[in-house]
């Protein structure tokens, strides 16, 4: 049982390139959701799934796009990458009755866009 | 809007219990209350939760108050590795995010 397993954990990209952030969970999770943390700052989110082919949108979605096409997996893209994206991104899942479940969080992957 | 208050910043002994409280005022009925940490820059960690009553787990206690309207939670003998950031949240099963405020950052000394 590895939990919540996010690549890379480190990601410098250009101003324009595009990437894919992976998360998987192996916790039979249905929800599943993407934050990102600015230095200094809470955890804000970014987008999120209820289950499979369910995505929605969270605080800050612009920017970026995400897909679920099996519970196990919910990837994240930064479609052209940004300095305003430079941040820790932190995905997350948990039971579909979250209240009495909690999250689990993954160790995070630090972008930086120069 | 976070909708809960901390103290940004507490020290506590090595050894000792360390308490950290926590305002939620406006909490409605369906909402429990949350406890994360965060050590260092690694992903938060879930701690405790709950609803009314309060409640322990092998990490800590948490007690609320009758009237819902603040908690605390309380490592019965803190640790040099309890150092991190704490953040009470609340959430209910409509929330899809939780809304992380600037937490208590917890410093134990040795």
């Amino acid at each position: 049982n590895a939990g919540v397993t996010q690549t890379p954990k480190f990601q410098v990209l250009k101003t324009g390139q595009s990437m894919t952030l992976q998360c998987a969970q192996d916790m039979n999770h249905e929800y599943m959701s993407w934050y990102r943390q600015d230095p200094g700052m809470g955890l804000r989110l970014i987008h999120y799934s209820v289950g499979a082919g369910i995505t929605d949108q969270g605080e800050v979605p612009n920017g970026y796009n995400v897909s679920r096409s099996t519970t196990e997996d919910f990837p994240l893209r930064l479609l052209s990458a940004a300095p305003s994206q430079t941040s820790v991104y932190f995905c997350a899942s948990s039971y579909r009755d979250r209240v009495n479940s909690g999250y689990t969080f993954g160790s995070g992957t630090r972008l930086t866009v120069v | 809007d976070a909708k809960t208050t901390q103290p940004p910043s507490m020290d506590c002994a090595e050894g000792r219990a360390a308490n950290l409280p926590c305002n939620h005022s406006t909490i409605s009925g369906n909402e429990y209350v949350y406890w994360y940490r965060q050590i260092h820059s690694q992903g938060p960690q879930y701690i405790i939760h709950g609803l009314k009553n309060n409640e322990t787990n092998e990490m800590a206690s948490l007690i609320i108050t009758e009237d819902r309207k603040s908690s605390t939670l309380i490592l019965p003998h803190a640790t040099l590795r309890d150092t991190a950031v704490y953040y009470c949240i609340r959430q209910s099963n409509a929330g899809n995010m939780l809304t992380f405020g600037g937490g208590t950052r917890l410093m134990v000394k040795p």
